[in-house]
């Protein structure tokens, strides 16, 4: 069965720090893709970051980048001089076709 | 703002009744897919639909759920005589093209509440 777990049901960080969030999968596949996104308090799912499990170098998007390790199947978020917006809950997600979500971390950015 | 719509937002059913819940994908897109969201879950696949094609339906569950897509007008999620535990955020997403690993954008969502 293809998993995704992520350990951290809730994390907080200060204004301006950084944060990594993390999150492991399980599957047998070989080509797949992976993604965070972030579901602020509006509830709508935004797309943070997507990597291909095919590339070495890891995704970066201004401030957010990955630590992608495959052969861990680990994929961690990391958060740079964290805004105050980015109070969410933060999903990590696999699949090629269909997506398979973890539970999501919660996520607090305190002034 | 061409992003994926979804609507009612919000839709309150009592048990027994029908839910229709409306996707318009992005304009251009062809793939549509939905998800259903517990509380404090993540999402979960439902089903994956092409133009009047239903391309993976194995999330959906067996009964009282089913889906469209038809060559014109929106896709439908339909859910028939509605319990309590059919309650949660369904999000449809759509892409321009299919799988693997085509970036899907999500809709904001339409939260059903069974009564």
């Amino acid at each position: 069965a293809q998993t995704v777990t992520q350990s951290q049901p809730e994390m907080s960080v200060q204004e301006a720090e950084t944060v990594t969030l993390s999150c492991t999968y399980d599957t047998s596949e070989n080509n797949y893709y992976l993604f965070w996104y972030k579901q602020p308090p509006s509830r709508q799912m935004i797309l943070v970051i997507r990597q291909e499990a095919y590339k070495q170098q890891n995704a970066t998007e201004n401030r957010f980048s990955v630590n992608f390790q495959k052969a861990a199947k680990s994929f961690s978020l990391k958060i740079s001089d964290s805004q105050l917006g980015d109070t969410a809950m933060y999903f990590c997600a696999f699949g090629s076709e269909k997506l398979v979500f973890g539970k999501g971390t919660k996520l607090t950015v305190n002034p | 703002n061409a992003g994926v719509m979804q609507n009612p937002r919000h839709l309150v059913r009592r048990r027994g009744q029908e839910a229709r819940l409306r996707c318009s994908p992005v304009k251009g897109h062809s793939h549509v897919y939905w998800y259903r969201q517990l509380p404090e879950e993540g999402l979960k696949f439902m089903v994956y639909l092409q133009k009047e094609n239903i391309i993976d339906e194995s999330g959906m569950p067996k009964e009282r759920f089913s889906a469209e897509f038809p060559k014109e007008g929106p896709s439908i999620l339909r859910i028939q005589q509605v319990v309590r535990g059919d309650s949660a955020a369904y999000f449809c997403a759509s892409s321009p093209q299919g799988p693997p690993g085509n970036t899907i954008y999500f809709g904001e969502g339409s939260w059903l509440t069974v009564v």
